[in-house]
């Protein structure tokens, strides 16, 4: 059964690396890992994506295992504009009625 | 931000009304997608297109359609709108290529609320 999970929530200070891990035991073969920021009364915004090893870009980085069934985004040196729900999707093969986004993580960042 | 609409962004309804949400698209990205979220459930997927008039099913389809007449207009309908169809329905775009991955641009959204 192809499942996305992550934790609810998170609490963070301004400053401090935050790491957000997600599971995903089902993922397929070709397929990526995406994550998305969402703020309230918005759309999810995309941040990142992945396949392998790991991604980095001007605002996050993405490390995925080789094994390829997690994936943790880290966000450098938080701050209190980076409080929002972090997502990410998963496809799990087939068609792209196989994608599930995680249920969410709400992270606070506090000063 | 993608061009990407959503109408109405806003609506109140009644039991066993038929609803129909628009979503129109500036890109001509080849993939639409409508997604449903909810406390505690995230975003689901409803429905989705791969080009006009192709379309197929998410993960929660019962109870809505969809259409797809134009590459830049995607309809979401409920044709008997029930309480638990009450929601914030997001419309999505992509333009997939060689399996790169599934980089979404998302709409504002729409509040539906069924009484």
């Amino acid at each position: 059964l192809a499942k996305t999970t992550q934790p609810i929530s998170m609490d963070s200070y301004e400053g401090q690396e935050v790491n957000i891990t997600c599971s995903h035991n089902n993922i397929a073969t070709n397929d990526y890992i995406t994550w998305y920021q969402q703020f309230p009364s918005q759309g999810p915004r995309f941040i990142i994506q992945g396949y392998k090893t790991k991604v980095t870009n001007e605002v996050a980085s993405l490390f995925i295992p080789a094994d390829r069934k997690s994936s943790t985004l880290s966000l450098p040196r938080v701050s209190l504009s980076d409080t929002a729900v972090y997502y990410c999707l998963v496809g799990y093969g087939g068609s792209q009625g196989n994608l599930i986004f995680g249920k969410g993580t709400k992270l606070s960042v506090k000063p | 931000d993608a061009g990407i609409t959503q109408s109405p962004r806003h609506k109140v309804t009644e039991t066993g009304t038929p609803v129909t949400l628009r979503c129109h698209q500036t890109e001509n990205h080849r993939y639409m997608y409508w997604y449903r979220q909810d406390p505690g459930h995230g975003l689901r997927l409803i429905h989705y297109s791969y080009g006009v008039k192709d379309t197929d099913k998410g993960e929660v389809s019962d109870g809505y359609s969809v259409s797809r007449s134009k590459t830049e207009d995607f309809l979401l309908t409920l044709e008997s709108a029930t309480s638990s169809q009450t929601s914030v329905y997001f419309c999505a775009i992509s333009d997939i290529r060689d399996r790169v991955g599934y980089e979404q641009y998302f709409g504002p959204g729409t509040r539906l609320t069924v009484t």
